[in-house]
């Protein structure tokens, strides 16, 4: 069964750290276009990063130099860490699977809250 | 950053109703254009990809057309599991963008 299991949010200080996990399942992450997407409470969908299949990065101007997203190809597990946290990255984070530049398998996501 | 500008931003329609969404772009993005439904509590699920491609699954009832910069989606008879958020979202240039959301509401 194809599957994408998000895990470690929380609660976070503003200028924390905290990494993401994307557990994958039923298909190869280094295979594929994956990309990390968020949604603020009572917001719309931000994209944010995405990893090619050749592991070259692109991310959004909001996060750029904060965020990574990298994998393990042996765990198959996409990851993104995220750096200097501040208030508006409190969000559901989903990670995606990517179909012709669209995203066709979503996780359940994973709610991040940035707060002191 | 290529913007994407959905319209209506919220919309109320009876069921059988048509109902078209529009989702124009600042610049051309040569059909790299997908759409997704979103239900409250849920993750969004892809509709269409490439402008006009059906996802697996999809019922045939949405349908997706357009190119340089304007797109649309139709739903040619609204069913009650339609009522929900629908965003556009392009993969032409980076960053990728996603519109603010279109909410179709039972009327």
């Amino acid at each position: 069964e194809v599957q994408l299991v998000e895990s470690g949010g929380g609660l976070v200080q503003p200028g924390g750290s905290l990494r993401l996990s994307c557990t994958v399942s039923g298909f190869t992450v280094s295979n594929n276009y994956m990309t990390w997407v968020r949604q603020a409470p009572g917001k719309g969908l931000e994209w944010l990063s995405v990893i090619y299949a050749d592991g070259n990065t692109n991310y959004a101007d909001s996060v750029k130099g904060r965020f990574t997203t990298s994998r393990d190809n042996y765990r198959n597990i996409l990851f993104l860490q995220m750096d200097s946290l501040r208030a508006e990255d409190t969000a559901i984070y989903y990670c995606t699977k990517c179909l012709s530049y669209g995203f066709d398998i979503w996780g359940q996501g994973t709610m991040v809250t940035v707060s002191s | 950053d290529n913007r994407l500008t959905q319209s209506p931003s919220s919309l109320s329609a009876s069921v059988g109703d048509r109902v078209t969404i529009t989702c124009r772009a600042n610049e051309i993005i040569r059909k790299l254009l997908n759409w997704y439904q979103q239900k409250p509590g849920k993750a969004p699920k892809l509709l269409i990809y490439s402008t006009s491609t059906l996802q697996i699954g999809v019922p045939s009832r949405f349908s997706g057309s357009g190119s340089g910069t304007e797109y649309t989606l139709t739903i040619s008879s609204l069913q009650p599991d339609d009522f929900a958020t629908y965003y556009c979202q392009q993969s032409h240039s980076s960053p990728w963008t996603f519109g603010q959301g279109t909410k179709v509401e039972i009327k």
